[in-house]
């Protein structure tokens, strides 16, 4: 059972490049989400999806667009990346989008942007 | 914004000692949460508190969850060098989003 995957594991990337952050889970979970983790700050939500077909805007939602084509996967795009977004992020997904209902965490994905 | 804020960052103690890490917001959370993270892996949920005043037990940690749901500790007594690691704190709120405190980073020296 493979859970969550992300991919890359980690990019070096130009300023001004796009990219997409890829995830994958095979636990058929209603709900996915996408944070990032800096120093200090512990982890900020960057945009989530309570159900296929269907996204939002967490705390830290500019520069960063998702889309939610199936169930399955929940790909997070730099359209034009800048040094600021340099960070780890982090995938993650749970079963319902109840409050009981625990977050299950990717391995992160580690982008420097240059 | 909800903010956590998470007290001490930095924790280094030896073996067998006991330790209190803090979680505090002026914001009330419909329930809290801690997670353990280890080096280049995501966060891993240890505990769920969701009644103010709530104490819960995993092995040698405690956790509380204080009356107003508003603060939360953790309590590691005899701690082991396999307790090293990062451990947040994080807030659920409008459904199941999540806003994490900054984290304490515990080593446990032998």
């Amino acid at each position: 059972i493979a859970g969550i995957t992300q991919a890359p594991t980690s990019q070096i990337l130009a300023a001004g490049r796009r990219m997409t952050l890829r995830c994958t889970q095979d636990m058929r979970h209603n709900a996915m989400y996408w944070y990032r983790q800096d120093l200090g700050l512990g982890l900020r939500l960057i945009h989530y999806s309570n159900t296929a077909g269907t996204t939002g805007k967490g705390e830290v939602p500019d520069g960063y667009s998702v889309s939610r084509a199936n169930t399955d996967d929940f790909p997070l795009t730099l359209a034009s990346a800048v040094p600021s977004q340099t960070s780890v992020y982090f995938c993650a997904s749970s079963e319902g989008w109840n409050s009981y209902n625990e977050q299950f965490f990717g391995p992160g994905t580690r982008l420097t942007v240059l | 914004t909800q903010l956590l804020e998470q007290s001490p960052q930095f924790l280094s103690i030896q073996e067998g000692e006991n330790l209190t890490v803090y979680c505090n917001s002026s914001s009330v959370f419909s329930s809290l949460q801690w997670y353990r993270q280890e080096p280049g892996e995501g966060p891993v949920l240890l505990v769920t508190v969701v009644t103010g005043g709530e104490v819960k037990k995993l092995k040698r940690l405690t956790f509380q969850f204080g009356d107003a749901r508003k603060d939360s500790s953790l309590h590691i007594t005899a701690a082991q060098p396999g307790d090293t690691g990062l451990y947040l704190c994080a807030g659920v709120y409008a459904g199941n989003m999540l806003t994490f405190g900054g984290g304490t980073r515990l080593m446990v020296k032998p």
